[in-house]
């Protein structure tokens, strides 16, 4: 099992331009989310989805767009990217364990700057 | 005021230390409380967590929940220097963590041969 990778490890883009990051999971998770990480902020929860085909929102949204085509997957899109993204993004995935907290599974991050 | 504070450190220890790592929390509706650690350019793995107040012991580690004064604590016995590595705590309400979970900001931890 390659539990869950993440595409690119890193990445640069200019101010506007856009991108998409790729969260992959081979443990058949139904829940995936994305975060990101910033000094002295901790992590962050973007979006997050509970399924295939849904999706919803985190605590810092804005700029952001996802999608859960397929339930081993979930894209992460800067549609104009801005300084403020530059940030080191994780995704993670866990499967719902009911009657206790469900351990959350985090890729390795992608290392993204916006100049 | 964060939902979460953690002091980032850095804390520097001598091995065999026992280290005591700790947040605060303002939000008395968290149930679920977790310890993750985070190597150096890697993503967090969850290394313990609690429900409610008490103590929960695994190896080395003991976690540590006080509801009354909304304060956990994370303590390494015998600390080595693969311990080195930044601790995140985090909590959340429910029991899913499809429900929002709140992370502190970490404690740089360096353990000293």
């Amino acid at each position: 099992n390659a539990g869950v990778t993440q595409t690119p490890k890193f990445r640069a883009l200019k101010t506007g331009q856009s991108m998409t990051l790729l969260c992959a999971q081979d443990m058949n998770h139904e829940y995936m989310y994305w975060y990101r990480q910033d000094p002295g902020m901790g992590l962050r929860l973007i979006h997050y989805s509970v399924g295939e085909g849904t999706t919803a929102k985190g605590e810092v949204p804005d700029g952001y767009n996802v999608s859960r085509l397929k339930k081993q997957n979930f894209l992460l899109g800067l549609e104009s990217a801005a300084p403020s993204q530059t940030s080191v993004y994780f995704c993670a995935s866990s499967y719902p364990a009911g009657a206790s907290t469900d351990t959350q599974y985090f890729g390795p991050g992608t290392r993204l700057t916006v100049l | 005021q964060k939902e979460v504070e953690q002091d980032p450190g850095p804390l520097s220890v001598p091995e065999g230390a026992i280290v005591s790592l700790n947040c605060t929390y303002s939000n008395s509706a968290f149930q679920y409380f977790m310890w993750y650690r985070q190597y150096s350019r890697k993503g967090p793995e969850l290394l313990m967590y609690t429900y409610s107040s008490g103590n929960k012991e695994d190896g080395r580690f003991t976690a540590q929940v006080d509801k009354s004064s909304k304060y956990i604590s994370l303590f390494i016995r015998d600390s080595q220097p693969s311990d080195s590595a930044t601790y995140l705590c985090a909590m959340s309400e429910g029991y899913s963590s499809a429900s929002k979970i709140i992370f502190g900001s970490g404690t740089r931890l360096s353990i000293r041969p």
